[in-house]
């Protein structure tokens, strides 16, 4: 049963450019966040996918953006780049249909993608 | 911003000895969550706890909620060197809330 997986593992980027993350959920799941998670600090939540639309999202401009496809799996777009944007993205999934609108569960993160700005 | 705030940053023990961490935060939660991460890879989800519990164990694994103080603790006990890793909680404000928010995380260091 293969776990959540990223890719690519590393890249670098130089400002002004775009980016494009790629995550396959878990087995089974339906629901993939994204996370940035910059160096020494905890992650942060991009935004959330299920059915194919945005169903939550945090505080990051519209520079991001995401989109997920009818096999769950799921992308994260960055444009125009900036130094800032040197991080970790990781990716998490789950199962939301079946119990997951009333209740929580658990989350499975991927090994992330090490993002560089130059 | 950050609603979780780890205390203390980093911490430092041998083999056999017990860690606690403590993580407050500032709103009213669902649910309160603590992860684990090796060496800047992926989390791994350890323990959830309900508004509505006040102490959880798994394992090694104690953990307590206080919300009235707002804040939680983590003891590992009779650590082991693979207990190396940075421990972050993260709250949930609903009960099907995905959109958890991190604090910057405690670092732990078992020492052979």
């Amino acid at each position: 049963d293969a776990g959540v997986t990223q890719s690519p593992t590393h890249l670098i980027k130089t400002r002004g450019q775009q980016v494009t993350l790629r995550c396959s959920p878990k087995s089974g799941h339906d629901t993939v966040s994204w996370y940035q998670q910059a160096l020494g600090q905890g992650p942060q939540f991009i935004f959330q996918y299920y059915e194919e639309e945005e169903r939550q999202r945090g505080n990051f401009p519209d520079r991001f953006s995401g989109h997920q496809f009818p096999n769950y799996s799921s992308e994260l777009n960055v444009n125009a780049l900036l130094l800032g944007d040197s991080a970790l993205y990781l990716c998490a999934s789950s199962l939301l249909a079946s119990g997951g609108y009333t209740s929580y569960n658990e989350q499975f993160f991927g090994p992330g993608t090490r993002l560089t700005v130059l | 911003s950050q609603q979780g705030e780890e205390d203390p940053q980093a911490l430092s023990i041998q083999e056999g000895e017990n860690a606690t961490m403590n993580c407050s935060y500032k709103t009213s939660i669902n649910n309160l969550q603590w992860y684990r991460q090796n060496s800047g890879r992926g989390l791994v989800h350890l323990i959830l706890i309900r508004s509505n519990e006040r102490e959880k164990h798994s394992g090694r694994l104690r953990v307590t909620l206080d919300t009235s103080k707002k804040s939680s603790s983590l003891l590992i006990t009779a650590s082991r060197a693979a207990d190396t890793a940075s421990y972050f909680c993260a709250t949930a404000k609903r009960s099907n809330d995905y959109k958890l928010s991190f604090g910057a995380g405690t670092t732990v260091t078992v020492r052979a």
